[in-house]
């Protein structure tokens, strides 16, 4: 049972660098979330998913790109990473929208930009 | 602007006593209300959730109570074991929403 797994789990980068972190879910979930967590900021949405094929903005969507090609596949983008988006970032699915959809998450990746 | 709110970043209880964590919210339309528990090096995992429609869920030694006119609920753990020792984060949706809004996250101690 892998659930919903995360890659790369650590990554450093320095400022200006690109990178995606990519998330898969073996459950058949139709909605997909991107989420950052920061010290006394919780968890942050980032951008989320829908369905394949589409993507919407969170709470924090700048300097982030999202793509949904393939249901079980969410990739989040940092064109040109910058030191604020050092955070340890977590994927999540759901069979369904909120209320109902229990989230599952991955166990995230520590990225750090230099 | 914190929609969902865990004023207390931490607490710390004994072995076998009672553990209440706080969580209050500002937007009246939030009719759903869930709380993760996170361990270190993990993603948080799903622990109970509660419907504006009720004022209390129980689920063994987990009870979560909600307030509505007062945008408040809270979590309470009888007894706390050490093995509840995580962060523990409020989260709510409300009707026409994709979206779940975290708060800030209570860390738990529970010492022998």
């Amino acid at each position: 049972n892998a659930g919903v797994t995360q890659t790369p789990k650590f990554r450093v980068l320095k400022t200006g660098q690109s990178m995606t972190l990519l998330c898969a879910q073996d459950m058949n979930h139709e909605y997909m979330y991107w989420y950052r967590q920061d010290p006394g900021m919780g968890l942050r949405l980032i951008h989320y998913s829908v369905g394949e094929g589409t993507t919407a903005k969170g709470e924090v969507p700048d300097g982030y790109n999202v793509s949904r090609l393939k249901k079980q596949n969410f990739l989040l983008g940092l064109e040109s990473a910058a030191p604020s988006q050092t955070s340890v970032y977590f994927c999540a699915s759901s069979r369904a929208a909120s209320p109902s959809g229990e989230l599952f998450f991955g166990e995230g990746s520590r990225l750090t930009v230099l | 602007d914190q929609q969902v709110k865990q004023n207390s970043p931490s607490l710390s209880v004994q072995e076998g006593r009672i553990s209440i964590l706080n969580c209050d919210y500002t937007n009246s339309m939030f009719d759903y209300f869930l709380w993760y528990k996170k361990y270190p090096a993990e993603g948080p995992t799903f622990l109970i959730s509660i419907s504006s429609i009720k004022d209390k869920n129980e689920d063994g030694r987990f009870t979560v109570f909600l307030n509505k006119s007062a945008k408040h609920l809270s979590l309470h753990i009888v007894p706390s074991q050490p093995g509840d020792s995580a962060v523990y984060f409020c989260a709510a949706s409300g009707r026409n929403t994709d979206k779940l809004i975290f708060g800030t996250g209570t860390r738990l101690q529970v010492f022998p």
